[in-house]
């Protein structure tokens, strides 16, 4: 079955620096790899998707991923970090059927 | 439309109420969802609809009954809960991604806000 490992439970970065989120993926195929953010009390926004093609993905709000097979890992990246961004990041893994499988999270504070 | 909404925002229930949770899409997805969030926890999968048939149950109690009345609603009901069921219920729907269908077909999946559910 496929899993999700996010190793930085909270990870906390000053407004304007660039922020680094680690994924690794655990699933014999290609994997259909998203990450979704999600504010205090709200549901989850997809911020970006990787199915195929181009391993360098954009996203929404500045935020782009890079889909490594060799390491099993999606990171998230961001260059500069805004107050807006603190939120809690999670990676998650698509498989056969309509399964998703969520990380654990990574919860973003940015300092002023 | 790209919104999946819910009702209501907030709930509290006593354990021998009966009450039921409301999820809709408008974007034509076939796949609904419905997952439990406990504070600073991943979403956990609890119910999968496929074409308004229930295709994955990952082993929940019997106290929660969802329904998929049609393509477009999605329903939770809950009766004679535990304190421990409290916590944010999300519904999510997205297309269905059939095996070696092409990548139109995707399961990504877009969340409503959910319904923050507490149980005295």
């Amino acid at each position: 079955a496929q899993s999700v490992t996010q190793p930085d439970i909270h990870i906390t970065v000053s407004e304007g620096a660039s922020l680094e989120l680690r994924c690794n993926y655990s699933y014999g195929a290609t994997p259909y790899l998203f990450w979704y953010v999600q504010s205090p009390g709200q549901g989850l926004q997809l911020l970006l998707k990787y199915f195929s093609g181009d391993t360098l993905v954009q996203g929404i709000k500045g935020f782009e991923a890079e889909f490594k097979r060799s390491q099993s890992s999606f990171n998230l990246r961001k260059p500069s970090v805004h107050w807006s961004d603190a939120a809690e990041y999670f990676c998650a893994v698509g498989a056969r059927g309509n399964d998703m499988r969520f990380g654990a999270g990574t919860r973003l504070t940015v300092k002023p | 439309d790209t919104e999946v909404t819910q009702t209501p925002k907030h709930l509290v229930m006593g354990m021998t109420n009966k009450k039921s949770l409301k999820c809709e899409q408008h974007m034509g997805h076939r796949a609904m969802y419905w997952y439990k969030q406990k504070a600073k926890k991943p979403p956990e999968l609890m119910f999968v609809y496929s074409y308004e048939k229930l295709s994955i149950n990952e082993s929940v109690p019997s106290r929660f009954s969802p329904e998929c009345p049609n393509s477009s609603l999605l329903n939770l009901h809950l009766h004679a809960l535990q304190p421990e069921d409290s916590a944010l219920y999300l519904c999510a729907s997205s297309h269905i991604r059939l095996a070696g269908g092409p990548h139109q077909a995707l399961n990504e999946q877009f969340f409503g806000p959910g319904t923050r559910l507490t149980v005295l």
